[in-house]
């Protein structure tokens, strides 16, 4: 129950496309939806993060979609470059956790010219 | 801008060995975290800290695991007795606490512990 499950596992996109990763969760108590993206050799760092009370998050290129009754939010990264190619985790957490992250199996994105 | 120090960055040690970790969180952070990630695996929670004892910890955070702050600004985590299974990157993370309900949870950059 605890689980946050995460697609694909990898995903190419050209330069200039749209990147789309999608989570599901299952825990009704998760009320917080952080996005983290990793580089090669340095830790997590927060993209961008969600509270379900809306359904979308916009900043820059990056945007969440988030469905509370399906369970399942996204990431959608807008005119895909090159610097954006790591990998991509999602995340959730529950103000009865003391807000312990569970995160997603991650996304290694890659975007080609 | 301010960040979560880790120290080592790579460290290689013999199976039964005792390790410590050390990490530096950001100086007015209250809140600290452990997480480990097993080469191309998921980021996995280990322990939370909070007012000088562990408010959780996971079933991988077993007895051979331990946490301190031994001083205002470590953070530190033991191996007692390293298994194979131990190799992983280990993360320090913090957040501020009592400003807002959720909080940007800052990540350092990991030891790398190689167990042979």
């Amino acid at each position: 129950q605890q689980q946050v499950k995460q697609s694909p596992q990898s995903l190419i996109v050209q330069k200039g496309g749209i990147s789309i990763i999608n989570c599901a969760y299952e825990n009704t108590a998760f009320d917080y939806f952080p996005w983290y993206q990793q580089f090669p050799g340095k830790g997590p760092a927060l993209l961008i993060a969600i509270r379900p009370d809306v359904s979308e998050k916009k900043e820059g290129r990056f945007t969440i979609s988030f469905n509370k009754s399906a369970k399942q939010f996204s990431l959608h990264i807008m005119d895909s470059q090159p610097g954006d190619s790591a990998t991509y985790f999602c995340a959730a957490a529950s103000n009865f956790g003391n807000e312990k992250l569970t995160f997603g199996t991650g996304t290694r994105l890659t975007i080609i010219p | 801008e301010p960040e979560v120090t880790q120290t080592p960055s790579h460290q290689v040690t013999q199976m039964g060995q005792e390790v410590i970790l050390r990490c530096v969180p950001i100086s007015n952070h209250l809140y600290f975290y452990w997480y480990r990630q097993i080469l191309g695996q998921k980021v996995e929670f280990l322990v939370s800290f909070y007012n000088n004892e562990i408010s959780e910890k996971s079933e991988i955070f077993d007895d051979q695991f331990s946490v301190e702050r031994p001083d205002g600004s470590n953070f530190t985590l033991k191996i007692r007795s390293t298994k194979l299974e131990d190799s992983a990157m280990y993360f320090c993370a913090s957040i501020r606490a009592g400003q807002a309900p959720w909080e940007t949870q800052y990540f350092g950059p990991g030891t790398r512990l190689l167990v042979l």
